[in-house]
Protein backbone atom coordinates (compact mmCIF):
# COMPACT_ATOMS: atom_id res chain seq x y z
CA UNK A 1 0.00 0.00 0.00
CA UNK A 2 1.62 3.03 -0.82
CA UNK A 3 2.09 5.95 2.11
CA UNK A 4 -0.42 8.28 0.35
CA UNK A 5 -2.71 7.57 -2.14
CA UNK A 6 -5.16 10.12 -4.26
CA UNK A 7 -7.45 9.46 -6.95
CA UNK A 8 -5.76 10.67 -9.96
CA UNK A 9 -8.19 11.75 -12.03
CA UNK A 10 -8.51 13.72 -14.28
CA UNK A 11 -11.21 15.64 -12.60
CA UNK A 12 -13.16 18.31 -15.57
CA UNK A 13 -15.66 19.94 -14.31
CA UNK A 14 -17.59 23.31 -15.60
CA UNK A 15 -17.29 26.74 -14.32
CA UNK A 16 -18.75 27.19 -10.63
CA UNK A 17 -19.05 23.53 -9.84
CA UNK A 18 -18.07 21.91 -6.11
CA UNK A 19 -15.70 19.37 -6.33
CA UNK A 20 -13.67 17.41 -3.95
CA UNK A 21 -10.67 15.49 -3.42
CA UNK A 22 -9.75 12.83 -1.19
CA UNK A 23 -6.18 11.16 -0.26
CA UNK A 24 -5.43 8.73 2.04
CA UNK A 25 -2.34 7.73 4.36
CA UNK A 26 -1.26 4.90 5.83
CA UNK A 27 0.37 6.09 8.86
CA UNK A 28 -1.29 6.49 11.85
CA UNK A 29 1.48 8.47 13.34
CA UNK A 30 1.66 11.15 10.85
CA UNK A 31 1.36 14.41 12.17
CA UNK A 32 0.82 17.14 9.59
CA UNK A 33 -1.36 17.50 6.26
CA UNK A 34 -1.19 19.94 3.30
CA UNK A 35 -2.36 20.32 0.36
CA UNK A 36 -0.22 21.71 -2.34
CA UNK A 37 -0.77 23.16 -6.10
CA UNK A 38 1.29 22.55 -8.98
CA UNK A 39 0.48 23.88 -12.46
CA UNK A 40 1.69 22.31 -15.17
CA UNK A 41 5.49 22.39 -15.68
CA UNK A 42 5.93 24.50 -12.62
CA UNK A 43 6.86 23.18 -8.84
CA UNK A 44 4.50 22.89 -6.12
CA UNK A 45 3.30 25.29 -4.07
CA UNK A 46 1.51 25.54 -0.66
CA UNK A 47 -2.48 25.70 -1.49
CA UNK A 48 -3.58 24.93 2.38
CA UNK A 49 -2.28 23.00 5.39
CA UNK A 50 -4.65 21.00 6.99
CA UNK A 51 -5.58 21.50 10.67
CA UNK A 52 -7.52 18.83 13.03
CA UNK A 53 -10.97 20.72 13.49
CA UNK A 54 -11.02 21.67 9.54
CA UNK A 55 -10.22 25.26 7.86
CA UNK A 56 -11.46 27.38 5.01
CA UNK A 57 -9.83 29.50 2.95
CA UNK A 58 -11.90 31.59 0.62
CA UNK A 59 -13.64 28.57 -1.38
CA UNK A 60 -11.27 26.46 -0.62
CA UNK A 61 -12.08 24.25 2.46
CA UNK A 62 -9.55 21.20 4.04
CA UNK A 63 -10.60 18.39 6.45
CA UNK A 64 -8.74 15.86 8.15
CA UNK A 65 -10.43 12.79 9.23
CA UNK A 66 -7.75 10.94 11.30
CA UNK A 67 -9.91 7.60 12.85
CA UNK A 68 -10.12 7.12 9.02
CA UNK A 69 -6.79 8.36 7.79
CA UNK A 70 -7.90 10.89 4.82
CA UNK A 71 -8.19 14.37 4.06
CA UNK A 72 -10.29 16.15 1.82
CA UNK A 73 -10.11 19.43 -0.39
CA UNK A 74 -13.27 20.86 -1.50
CA UNK A 75 -13.39 24.04 -3.99
CA UNK A 76 -16.59 25.94 -4.04
CA UNK A 77 -17.46 27.64 -7.27
CA UNK A 78 -14.39 26.86 -9.35
CA UNK A 79 -12.45 28.93 -11.22
CA UNK A 80 -10.81 28.09 -14.73
CA UNK A 81 -7.76 29.54 -12.95
CA UNK A 82 -8.61 26.56 -10.55
CA UNK A 83 -6.89 24.04 -13.43
CA UNK A 84 -3.96 22.44 -12.24
CA UNK A 85 -2.78 19.13 -10.45
CA UNK A 86 -3.23 18.99 -6.16
CA UNK A 87 -1.06 16.95 -4.44
CA UNK A 88 -1.85 15.43 -0.81
CA UNK A 89 1.19 15.61 1.37
CA UNK A 90 1.54 14.12 4.68
CA UNK A 91 4.21 14.45 7.14
CA UNK A 92 4.91 10.98 8.75
CA UNK A 93 6.51 12.37 11.33
CA UNK A 94 10.01 11.04 10.35
CA UNK A 95 12.80 12.28 9.25
CA UNK A 96 11.80 12.83 5.63
CA UNK A 97 9.39 14.79 6.68
CA UNK A 98 7.15 15.04 3.59
CA UNK A 99 5.68 12.34 1.72
CA UNK A 100 3.63 13.37 -1.71
CA UNK A 101 0.61 11.71 -3.51
CA UNK A 102 0.86 11.36 -7.20
CA UNK A 103 -1.51 14.24 -7.42
CA UNK A 104 -5.22 14.79 -8.82
CA UNK A 105 -5.44 16.87 -11.88
CA UNK A 106 -8.30 19.40 -12.17
CA UNK A 107 -10.04 20.94 -15.38
CA UNK A 108 -12.69 23.54 -15.24
CA UNK A 109 -14.01 23.97 -18.46
CA UNK A 110 -15.46 27.01 -19.45
CA UNK B 1 13.93 38.05 -1.28
CA UNK B 2 14.59 35.11 0.21
CA UNK B 3 14.13 31.43 -1.37
CA UNK B 4 15.28 28.62 -3.76
CA UNK B 5 17.32 28.61 -6.86
CA UNK B 6 17.79 26.00 -9.04
CA UNK B 7 19.84 26.14 -12.03
CA UNK B 8 20.06 25.47 -15.03
CA UNK B 9 16.42 25.06 -15.77
CA UNK B 10 17.31 23.13 -19.00
CA UNK B 11 19.62 20.54 -19.40
CA UNK B 12 20.54 17.95 -21.78
CA UNK B 13 22.89 15.20 -21.02
CA UNK B 14 24.85 12.84 -23.95
CA UNK B 15 24.73 9.10 -23.05
CA UNK B 16 27.40 8.00 -20.20
CA UNK B 17 27.95 11.56 -18.77
CA UNK B 18 27.93 13.29 -15.22
CA UNK B 19 25.70 16.05 -14.69
CA UNK B 20 25.34 18.52 -11.61
CA UNK B 21 22.09 20.45 -10.47
CA UNK B 22 22.66 23.43 -8.50
CA UNK B 23 20.32 23.96 -5.71
CA UNK B 24 20.78 27.30 -3.32
CA UNK B 25 18.61 28.95 -0.88
CA UNK B 26 19.03 32.03 1.25
CA UNK B 27 16.10 30.79 3.74
CA UNK B 28 18.64 29.72 6.27
CA UNK B 29 16.52 26.52 6.19
CA UNK B 30 18.27 23.14 8.16
CA UNK B 31 16.33 20.40 5.70
CA UNK B 32 17.05 20.32 1.79
CA UNK B 33 15.27 17.48 -0.72
CA UNK B 34 15.78 16.37 -4.08
CA UNK B 35 12.96 14.92 -6.13
CA UNK B 36 12.50 13.62 -9.10
CA UNK B 37 9.38 14.18 -11.03
CA UNK B 38 7.87 11.77 -14.29
CA UNK B 39 4.86 13.01 -16.72
CA UNK B 40 2.02 12.20 -15.25
CA UNK B 41 3.57 10.87 -11.82
CA UNK B 42 3.84 12.32 -8.77
CA UNK B 43 6.90 13.53 -6.71
CA UNK B 44 9.74 10.54 -5.62
CA UNK B 45 12.29 11.44 -3.28
CA UNK B 46 15.84 11.08 -4.29
CA UNK B 47 17.96 12.41 -1.23
CA UNK B 48 17.71 14.38 1.51
CA UNK B 49 19.42 16.71 4.11
CA UNK B 50 18.79 17.53 7.46
CA UNK B 51 21.98 19.34 8.48
CA UNK B 52 25.32 20.29 6.44
CA UNK B 53 27.87 17.01 6.21
CA UNK B 54 25.02 14.80 6.59
CA UNK B 55 22.39 13.04 3.77
CA UNK B 56 20.38 10.33 3.30
CA UNK B 57 19.33 8.26 0.49
CA UNK B 58 15.71 8.40 -0.53
CA UNK B 59 13.17 5.96 -2.27
CA UNK B 60 15.57 6.16 -5.60
CA UNK B 61 19.20 7.03 -4.90
CA UNK B 62 20.77 5.08 -7.25
CA UNK B 63 22.53 6.57 -9.73
CA UNK B 64 22.76 10.07 -7.80
CA UNK B 65 24.43 11.47 -5.55
CA UNK B 66 25.24 14.69 -3.46
CA UNK B 67 26.36 16.58 -1.08
CA UNK B 68 25.99 19.24 1.95
CA UNK B 69 29.39 21.36 2.58
CA UNK B 70 27.28 24.77 2.98
CA UNK B 71 23.98 25.16 4.36
CA UNK B 72 22.97 27.26 1.75
CA UNK B 73 23.60 24.71 -1.13
CA UNK B 74 22.53 21.30 -1.60
CA UNK B 75 24.12 19.61 -5.47
CA UNK B 76 22.27 17.02 -6.89
CA UNK B 77 24.96 15.06 -9.70
CA UNK B 78 23.41 12.54 -12.03
CA UNK B 79 25.56 9.89 -12.60
CA UNK B 80 26.01 7.77 -15.90
CA UNK B 81 24.92 4.77 -13.92
CA UNK B 82 21.38 6.80 -13.75
CA UNK B 83 19.78 4.48 -16.99
CA UNK B 84 16.89 6.61 -17.43
CA UNK B 85 17.39 10.24 -16.25
CA UNK B 86 14.94 11.87 -18.18
CA UNK B 87 13.00 14.25 -15.78
CA UNK B 88 12.09 17.22 -13.81
CA UNK B 89 13.88 17.58 -11.16
CA UNK B 90 12.77 19.24 -7.61
CA UNK B 91 14.61 20.78 -4.74
CA UNK B 92 13.26 21.98 -1.77
CA UNK B 93 14.06 23.05 1.43
CA UNK B 94 12.31 23.24 4.97
CA UNK B 95 13.06 24.86 8.25
CA UNK B 96 13.11 21.79 10.12
CA UNK B 97 11.18 20.85 13.49
CA UNK B 98 7.46 19.22 13.56
CA UNK B 99 5.78 22.74 13.80
CA UNK B 100 7.79 24.11 10.44
CA UNK B 101 6.98 21.50 7.39
CA UNK B 102 6.09 23.59 5.07
CA UNK B 103 8.17 23.38 1.98
CA UNK B 104 9.17 25.45 -0.76
CA UNK B 105 10.84 24.53 -3.95
CA UNK B 106 13.04 25.60 -6.60
CA UNK B 107 11.64 25.52 -10.16
CA UNK B 108 13.04 22.90 -11.24
CA UNK B 109 15.44 21.73 -13.45
CA UNK B 110 14.33 19.81 -16.97
CA UNK B 111 16.77 17.02 -17.95
CA UNK B 112 16.44 15.27 -21.27
CA UNK B 113 19.27 13.16 -22.03
CA UNK B 114 20.40 13.40 -25.74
Amino acid sequence: RKEVEQDPGPFNVPEGATVAFNCTYSNSASQSFFWYRQDCRKEPKLLMSVYSSGNEDGRFTAQLNRASQYISLLIRDSKLSDSATYLCVVNPGSARQLTFGSGTQLTVLP
Amino acid sequence: DGGITQSPKYLFRKEGQNVTLSCEQNLNHDAMYWYRQDPGQGLRLIYYSQIVNDFQKGDIAEGYSVSREKKESFPLTVTSAQKNPTAFYLCASIRGGPQNTEAFFGQGTRLTVV
